[in-house]
């Protein structure tokens, strides 16, 4: 099956900092989406981002489809952001499955 | 409804006991999606309904997981008996009409297996 890769693992910020989250996956997709889980568990949809870019806030995101690889921008930080960032794919060949990374853990440091 | 909603919250359980997990998608909603969290695991894509067909089944472990939807609404995740190696969170999700839309996660059920 299709194999995603989240970079950096963790990532420790100062309130106030930016930061850029990369997923890359190994096949075609035709669905990517990014996700917060928030301290209590919540998955909260960021963007569903297929290709393109996208803004929302003080969070933005691009998915170059064609070199398979996705970024997640986060600007101006604050605590609220800390979570773990989830990129999940579905491949061209899949029905609704999302696959999922292993997330990008932050915490943002007052 | 406003969100997704599960039930129960938490369920703990003993092993070899059957459990059913509930689903409420978003009203209108006909694409829904099971997950389960767990440490060791990460995020595991279980099932996906369109209406009340389920074109993939791929990620349920064995054939003691078994998912229904009726209605084409609700959902119930049955896991029969249990083992302690199915203590994990139990997501779901819906979208609008496709798989190739945004999906909206419910807060999940927490299982124990005692």
């Amino acid at each position: 099956g299709i194999q995603v890769e989240q970079s950096p693992p963790d990532l420790i910020l100062q309130e106030g900092a930016n930061s850029t989250l990369r997923c890359n996956f190994s096949d075609s997709v035709n669905n990517l989406q990014w996700f917060h889980q928030n301290p209590w568990g919540q998955l909260i949809n960021l963007f569903y981002i297929p290709s393109g870019t996208k803004q929302n806030g003080r969070l933005s995101a691009t998915t170059v489809a064609t070199e398979r690889y996705s970024l997640l921008y986060i600007s101006s930080s604050q605590t609220t952001d800390s979570g773990v960032y989830f990129c999940a794919v579905g491949a061209t060949d899949s029905w609704g499955k999302l696959q999922f990374g292993a997330g990008t853990q932050v915490v943002v440091t007052p | 409804g406003a969100g997704v909603s599960q039930s129960p919250s938490n369920k703990v359980t003993e092993k070899g006991k059957d459990v059913e997990l509930r689903c409420d998608p978003i009203s209108g909603h006909t694409a829904l999606y099971w997950y389960r969290q767990s440490l060791g695991q990460g995020l595991e894509f279980l099932i996906y309904f369109q209406g009340n067909s389920a074109p993939d089944k791929s990620g349920l472990p064995s054939d003691r997981f078994s998912a229904e939807r009726t209605g084409g609404s609700v959902s119930t995740l049955t896991i029969q008996r249990t083992q302690q190696e199915d203590s994990a969170v139990y997501l779901c999700a819906s979208s609008f009409q496709t798989s190739q839309e945004t999906q909206y996660f419910g807060p999940g059920t927490r299982l124990l297996v005692l």
